[in-house]
């Protein structure tokens, strides 16, 4: 089945500087890679995604990339501010319609004041 | 358009009870997945439910099952609950219809305690 790794699990920035989270998928079926915002004690939000035939997407302060040769996907996040501060997950479906995400265990990313 | 709501949002249990929790989609919404979250495994997939069919299941004990009735709420059952089984059930629900066909947008989580 799908595995998905996602580095670094601690993320700490300055306030104003960027963050890169990136993640490794296996299966090479794989066309949708969603990504997450968890703040705490709330339900996961879907921040932005991407399908297997764009390389890149942007919305505002977010953007991630795909490189489907090398199986890997990166979410970037410029001018990061406190409000940014939460868990994100990084998640791949498992191909041919399916439904199923497979998600990475999470980046905690802390923007510091 | 309401989010997706589940209920009950908190629970405690027993071991060896069993538990069902509910999911309400989106309005219009047709698929329905359910994960639990854990803070050793993370988000792991339990099942996915469209028309009333279940298409996917994740690697879990025959414990755990679901269904979804034909206004596309859902629900999750648990028997024979084991401490391990203490988690935040979240579900899931997608609109099926290119292009949005892919994004899953989460309810508020049920949070299952087994003592």
């Amino acid at each position: 089945g799908e595995n998905v790794e996602q580095h670094p699990s601690t993320l700490s920035v300055q306030e104003g500087d960027s963050a890169v989270i990136k993640c490794t998928y296996s299966d090479s079926a794989s066309n949708y890679f969603p990504w997450y915002k968890q703040e705490l004690g709330k339900r996961p939000q879907l921040i932005i995604d991407i399908r297997s035939n764009v390389g890149e997407k942007k919305d505002q302060r977010i953007a991630v990339t795909l490189n489907k040769t090398a199986k890997h996907f990166s979410l970037h996040i410029t001018e990061t501010q406190p409000e940014d501060s939460a868990v994100y997950f990084c998640a791949a479906d498992s191909g041919a319609g399916s439904y199923q995400l497979t998600f990475g265990k999470g980046t905690k990313l802390s923007v510091i004041p | 358009k309401a989010g997706v709501t589940q209920t009950p949002r908190y629970l405690i249990k027993t071991r060896g009870q069993q538990v069902t929790l509910s999911c309400s989609p989106i309005s219009g919404h047709r698929s329905v997945s359910w994960y639990q979250q854990t803070p050793g495994q993370g988000l792991q997939f339990l099942f996915e439910y469209f028309s009333e069919t279940q298409r996917n299941k994740g690697n879990f004990p025959g414990r755990f099952s679901g269904r979804q009735f034909s206004n596309s709420r859902s629900e999750m059952n648990v028997s024979t609950l084991e401490l391990g089984d203490s988690a935040l059930y979240l579900c899931a629900s997608s609109l099926v219809e290119a292009p949005l066909s892919y994004e899953q947008y989460f309810g508020p989580g049920t949070r299952l305690t087994v003592t």
